[in-house]
């Protein structure tokens, strides 16, 4: 069973601060790693993607991927109250078809003004 | 402008109703799905295509089904034998570039209920 685990929310941060959002993955094999933003009643939009161990940085984004310990994590910085939504971890199968992705049930990030 | 486009963004399900959600792409993606989403959930799989004419089960298939008889259009209808409809539904569309897996694009979704 593959699964996708993350941290539970909800997440509240002041706004300018660091929110992190973690996630981890069952399949050992997985090689490609996505963040999804979702607003409410709104449908996801991709805004991150990591293949390779380390950090990949995006403007305020960044992405970690340690395929060691089967985690990835997503960093912002400046915390903006626009920032406010659902993230939705995504990871790819290793084996099988690679186009089919598991999703996590996603972390509620709260940025407060 | 390229995107993937969901119609109606509303739809209402008598009993013992069958309805067709459609969803269309202008990509040129190879790869399209169906996702259903409940409140505070996640994204669980219905179906997936990988190519015209071909298509596989998701996790929750029963009471689904789908066609795909042209690479830009993958419809779904939600049978009266899906007991539980009401949910947001997500069509998505991804492309492959070599063996890794690639990030798939969502429509912005339809919003089924029961009459």
């Amino acid at each position: 069973q593959k699964e996708v685990e993350q941290n539970s929310g909800p997440l509240s941060v002041p706004e300018g601060a660091i929110a992190s959002l973690n996630c981890t993955y069952s399949d050992r094999g997985s090689q490609s790693f996505f963040w999804y933003r979702q607003y409410s009643g709104k449908s996801p939009e991709l805004i991150m993607s990591i293949y390779s161990n380390g950090d990949k940085e995006d403007g305020r984004f960044t992405a970690q991927l340690n395929k060691a310990s089967q985690y990835v994590s997503l960093l912002i910085r400046d915390s903006q109250p626009s920032d406010s939504a659902t993230y939705l971890c995504a990871v790819n199968w290793s084996g099988g078809s690679n186009y089919k992705l598991t999703f996590g049930k996603g972390t509620l990030l709260t940025v407060n003004p | 402008d390229g995107g993937i486009t969901q119609s109606p963004k509303y739809l209402f399900r008598k009993e013992g109703q069958n309805v067709t959600l459609s969803c269309e792409q202008n990509l040129n993606h190879d790869a399209m799905y169906w996702y259903r989403q409940d409140p505070g959930q996640g994204l669980r799989l219905i179906y997936y295509s990988q190519i015209v004419n071909d298509f596989q089960k998701g996790d929750i298939a029963e009471g689904y089904s789908v066609s795909r008889e042209k690479k830009e259009s993958f419809p779904l209808t939600v049978t009266s034998a899906q007991k539980n409809p009401t949910a947001f539904y997500l069509c998505a569309s991804s492309t492959p570039r070599g063996g890794e897996g690639q990030p798939q694009h969502f429509g912005d979704g339809t919003r089924l209920s029961i009459l």
